[in-house]
């Protein structure tokens, strides 16, 4: 099972920011956060993750909270091309392939 | 383009048939996937390959046969499916360092129909 809490669905205005929240509230000391979106139709393509820093990428930012029990993926400026389902997920770094289990997400959908 | 290419995009195939899923990526990884999808249902890992070696198995029942002949390819043959496997079926792969990187390369997918 998931180990993730998100929003089922979610709506923003193109060319605001949008602010996508995860709980995950049994995370671990080595988990890490990852997220991941999945546009209609196609495979998930990975966004960002973190252990506790806030990171930022060409795509977007990810807050962490120090407790690390939640974090908000922000996309700076949205655009109908990053209307999408958004995973958040927990999962540890031990091991070499990967074992990501994916939730339900949050359907995020961007008006013009 | 993520480096991952699936054939066929889609499939539609009797409940006796025996088709076969493609993957193949060219990005030197070494960790290949099997991902099911079902209509209103999260990702379901079902099989994960390291350097050519299963290491996972989800539970998948015997009516869908992996095959990973080298680290670049990946098949899943089906026989005598049921119509509750119609699915999008996705193949990833990742590199494997001894550690994880949370990174998974994934394909378009093969939308599957069993009549």
């Amino acid at each position: 099972d998931a180990k993730t809490t998100q929003p089922p669905s979610m709506d923003c205005a193109e060319g605001r920011a949008a602010n996508l929240p995860c709980n995950h509230s049994t995370i671990s000391g080595n988990e890490y956060v990852y997220w991941y979106r999945q546009i209609h139709s196609q495979g998930p393509q990975y966004i960002i993750h973190g252990l506790k820093n806030n990171e930022t990428n060409e795509m977007a930012s990810l807050i962490i909270t120090e407790d690390r029990k939640s974090s908000t993926l922000i996309l700076p400026h949205a655009t109908l091309r990053d209307t999408a389902v958004y995973y958040c997920i927990v999962s540890g770094t031990q091991g070499g392939s990967e074992k990501l289990v994916f939730g339900k997400g949050t359907k995020l959908t961007v008006n013009p | 383009e993520t480096g991952v290419t699936q054939t066929p995009r889609h499939l539609v195939m009797g409940m006796t048939n025996k088709k076969s899923l493609k993957c193949e990526q060219h990005l030197g990884h070494n960790a290949m996937y099997w991902y099911k999808q079902s209509a209103k249902k999260p990702l379901e890992l079902m099989f994960v390959y390291n350097f050519k070696e299963q290491t996972e198995n989800n539970s998948v029942p015997s009516r869908f046969s992996p095959e990973c002949p080298n680290s670049s390819h990946l098949f899943l043959h089906l026989h005598t499916l049921q119509p509750e496997d119609s699915a999008l079926y996705l193949c990833a792969s990742s590199q494997d360092r001894g550690f994880r990187t949370g990174e998974l390369f994934f394909g378009e997918g093969s939308r599957l129909t069993v009549l």
